[in-house]
């Protein structure tokens, strides 16, 4: 199993521009969830989804979109990127056939908003 | 989920335990404590989780007082690649998310 892979690794964008992050795991797992992560702090929650076809916000859902249409993919889409969401974005998955709820999280995207 | 507290930060001696307190006074009766940790750079990693009695596995082992207010992780022999920050978490189990404190970053020296 690859596990939980995020592509791109590193990516800069202009403010205003719009772009996709791309989530995917391998583990047939139902939960998934985007994480972002500023300088010194611990990670946020964006959106999370407990299975194809249903999302639901996190704690800083504004200016982020994301949908679910199969089990392994969990796209993060940014509408009009801004400095502020200059961040570390980190995808999350889980499932209850690994053990009680145990999230493997993803390596990561560095996203740079000028 | 019931608020944690961490100390910010802690050193450790490599091949001594290392042992990272964590205050949850408001725990409820159904909330897990986890213990996740995070190398620079990477995605968090999961350790540990218990609800009320101690636990152990291959990475480290998890002492729950028995007022479940609050716990302690024991890694036995810290290496340097143990230098991490570690996060303490109590959730409810099943697919409620988590909620990251700052959690206390662990130097391991040699």
């Amino acid at each position: 199993n690859a596990g939980v892979t995020q592509t791109p690794k590193f990516q800069v964008l202009k403010t205003g521009q719009s772009m996709t992050l791309q989530c995917a795991q391998d583990m047939n797992h139902e939960y998934m969830s985007w994480y972002r992560q500023d300088p010194g702090m611990g990670l946020r929650l964006i959106h999370y989804s407990v299975g194809a076809g249903i999302t639901d916000q996190g704690e800083v859902p504004n200016g982020y979109n994301v949908s679910r249409s199969t089990t392994e993919d969990f796209p993060l889409r940014l509408l009009s990127a801004a400095p502020s969401q200059t961040s570390v974005y980190f995808c999350a998955s889980t499932g209850l056939a690994g053990g009680p709820d145990t999230q493997y999280f993803g390596p990561g995207t560095r996203l740079t908003v000028l | 989920d019931a608020k944690t507290t961490q100390p910010p930060s802690m050193d450790c001696a490599e091949g001594r335990a290392a042992n990272l307190p964590c205050n949850h006074s408001t725990i409820s009766g159904n909330e897990y404590v986890y213990w996740y940790r995070q190398i620079h750079s990477q995605g968090p990693q999961y350790i540990i989780h218990g609800l009320k009695n101690n636990e152990t596995n291959e990475m480290a082992s998890l002492i729950i007082t028995e007022d479940r207010k609050s716990s302690t992780l024991i890694l036995p022999h810290a290496t340097l690649r143990d230098t991490a920050v570690y996060y303490c978490i109590s959730r409810i189990s099943g697919y409620s998310t988590l909620t990251f404190g700052k959690g206390t970053m662990l130097l391991v020296s040699p």
